[in-house]
């Protein structure tokens, strides 16, 4: 089974643009979850989504955004990029995201902003 | 609001010990706690998870307790190899969603 991936791996925008980043899920995983992980704060949880819905958010300014198709796949986007974005954000999924599920990350896609 | 912290958040140990890393949380209304391995610059890669009625789980040379009543769970790395090197990470889960909250991580140096 394939695990989670995410695109693109790299990414380097300037301030004021916006970024679009995909998630696959597990085959048969419908839960997605996406995190900011930064060398001062640590992981972050930005959002949830379940079957096309979004679950739980994080505390995170109305910025960032996402959402999930039919298929299980996640967008995340962030607009008008500030430099303090730069992180690398990681996106998991689990079968059904309740709290018995084991959760599995992707490799992540680290965003610099210049 | 719960919090979960990470003891020591660096350890350096010659290759061969048996070790052990901590990590504590402030509200033991978990539902589960799960140990993650980062290797620099990587995802994150699941090693353990402990369901809150479970008191340890294992796999391999891990071996994660979890005692909810003091907030506490520990991860046992026996024999440790240099290929352990990496950021540990412990996460829980409080509601009965996906949401993780994150320590800071302990970084683990095995050296030859």
């Amino acid at each position: 089974k394939a695990g989670v991936t995410q695109t693109p791996r790299y990414l380097i925008k300037t301030r004021g643009q916006q970024v679009t980043l995909s998630c696959s899920p597990i085959s048969g995983h419908r839960s997605v979850s996406w995190y900011q992980q930064t060398p001062g704060q640590g992981l972050q949880f930005l959002f949830e989504y379940f079957s096309e819905t979004q679950r739980n958010k994080g505390n995170f300014p109305g910025r960032f955004s996402g959402r999930q198709f039919s298929n299980s796949r996640s967008e995340m986007n962030v607009s008008t990029l500030e430099l303090g974005d730069s992180a690398l954000y990681l996106c998991a999924s689990s079968a059904t995201g309740t709290s018995d599920n084991e959760q599995y990350f992707g490799p992540g896609t680290r965003l610099t902003v210049t | 609001k719960q919090e979960v912290t990470q003891i020591p958040a660096a350890l350096s140990v010659p290759e061969g010990e048996n070790l052990v890393l901590n990590c504590s949380f402030t509200d033991s209304a978990i539902y589960n706690l799960q140990w993650f391995r980062q290797d620099p610059g990587k995802g994150l890669t699941s090693l353990l998870l402990i369901q809150s009625s479970q008191r340890e789980q294992t796999s391999g040379r891990l071996n994660a307790s979890l005692d909810k009543s003091s907030g506490r769970s520990t991860l046992y790395i026996a024999a440790s190899q240099p290929g352990d090197s990496a950021t540990y990470l412990c996460a829980v889960v409080s509601g009965n969603t996906g949401k993780l909250i994150f320590g800071q991580g302990t970084t683990l140096q095995v050296k030859p």
